[in-house]
Parts: structure tokens; sequence; C-alpha cells
């Protein structure tokens, strides 16, 4: 009963190359997120999707495109990766809508991606 | 301006004591949210404790609780009864604004924590 899942976890891949990650969360969220953590383990928000529509795009080159065909499934496509690529990205999701306090971010596992 | 400060580079605590993690922040908000994740060796993200801005007590979630000091702009993580199992990367995070998908968390740059038996 995994809430937030990605695959692959593990993806090594020559430059130039495209590659997709996929995320899907069981969890009954409106809100989905890509967050890149680099080699020293800083995170920072790419994107965030609420109900399929992108809400935020954090000044992400334009190789990267996530696509969200439901409300629990955020997809992340990369074109012609490149060395500088090579990170974990994690999918995450929370539910947005509504009044009160924030609601926790639960992460997946995360994806290594290396680019050779 | 960096909007959450963790400066401790790594620190140490002997088993069964208590460790407080340092985070300071900056927001021009009313209304904002802070979180402290776990990053063990795995490399998952573990959710810990919440404190909203307008929360009058300190939150509390089993040895986990955060010291919230509103004036100060201070969310330290206290840890009690330190375990072999807290060895860990700690981030501290914060959500600015009104509820929403637009309101983006934004992370420290975490502090490596290192339980000793």
């Amino acid at each position: 009963d995994t809430a937030v899942s990605q695959t692959p976890k593990y993806l090594v891949t020559q430059m130039g190359n495209d590659k997709s990650i996929k995320c899907e969360q069981n969890l009954g969220h409106d809100t989905m997120y890509w967050y890149k953590q680099d080699s020293k383990k800083f995170l920072k928000i790419m994107f965030s999707y609420n109900n399929k529509e992108l809400i935020i795009n954090e000044t992400v080159p334009n190789r990267f495109s996530p696509k969200s065909p439901d409300k629990a499934h955020l997809n992340l496509h990369i074109n012609s990766l490149e060395l500088g690529d090579s990170a974990v990205y994690f999918c995450a999701s929370s539910q947005d809508l509504g009044q009160g306090p924030y609601n926790e971010q639960f992460f997946g596992p995360g994806t290594r991606l290396t680019v050779l | 301006a960096q909007k959450i400060t963790q400066t401790q580079p790594g620190m140490f605590v002997q088993e069964k004591e208590a460790v407080t993690l340092d985070c300071t922040y900056d927001t021009s908000d009313q209304s904002y949210g802070l979180f402290w994740y776990k990053q063990p060796s795995s490399g998952e993200m573990i959710f810990l404790i919440y404190q909203g801005s307008y929360d009058e007590q300190n939150a509390t979630e089993g040895r986990y609780s955060l010291n919230f000091q509103k004036a100060r702009k201070s969310a330290n993580l206290v840890i009690s009864a330190s375990q072999l199992g807290d060895s860990a990367m700690y981030f501290c995070a914060m959500r600015e604004g009104l509820r929403g998908a637009n309101s983006k968390l934004t992370f420290g740059k975490g502090i490596t924590l290192s339980v000793r038996p």
C-alpha cells in the first residue's frame, strides 16, 4: 500500500538521450510536485500540479516537461539529457484545497538519475 | 536572502541524549508553515513534524518537538532520547502564503546528525 511511488528507482543513461520518470500517488491528494536533489543534497522544487494543472514552474529548462494525465499521476520527461541533470528526483503529493493548516508533503522514494 | 538557514554542518550526539537542530527562516508573510523532514542514508524523505505560524503551542510528535520562536524566526527541532536510527540528514522547510498549490515548500541545506553508541 505504497503512498507515493516512482519508477524507476535508478536510471543510468547517456548524454543526449530522452528519458521519463513516472510518479503515482494513491492518497487521493490534489497536488503533486517534482523536486531535484543535487549532489550536495540541496532540495529544490521544480514543478507543482494541482488537479492536472501546472501551478509552479521554477525556472527549469524547457528540456524538462512534466505531464499529469490525472490527479494521481505526475510524470517527468527529460529531453537531451546533460551531465548536470544527474541528481535524485523526488515526486511528492499533498492535499492543498480548503482552509486550515498546511498538510505535509508525502515524498516518493526518489529516482537516482545518472547521466554518463 | 536565504529563506531557510541551517548552519550546523554536522552534529554528533550520544545515544539516549537530547539534541537540538537549528533552523532560522525569513519571510514577510503572516501565514506560513514550518516542517522538518528526515532523510536516512537509504534516501527517502520522512515527514517528522509541522508548526503553523499561528499555532500558539510548540508542536510535538513523540520524541520530536519543535522549539518555535516566532520573534526570532527560529524553528529548532529537538530530538529527545536519541537512538542510533536517528542518524540521518535533517531538513527544515517552510511554506509561505495562504494554503494552496502555488505556495511552495522551500528547503534548507540540511544538517547531518550522527548518533554515537
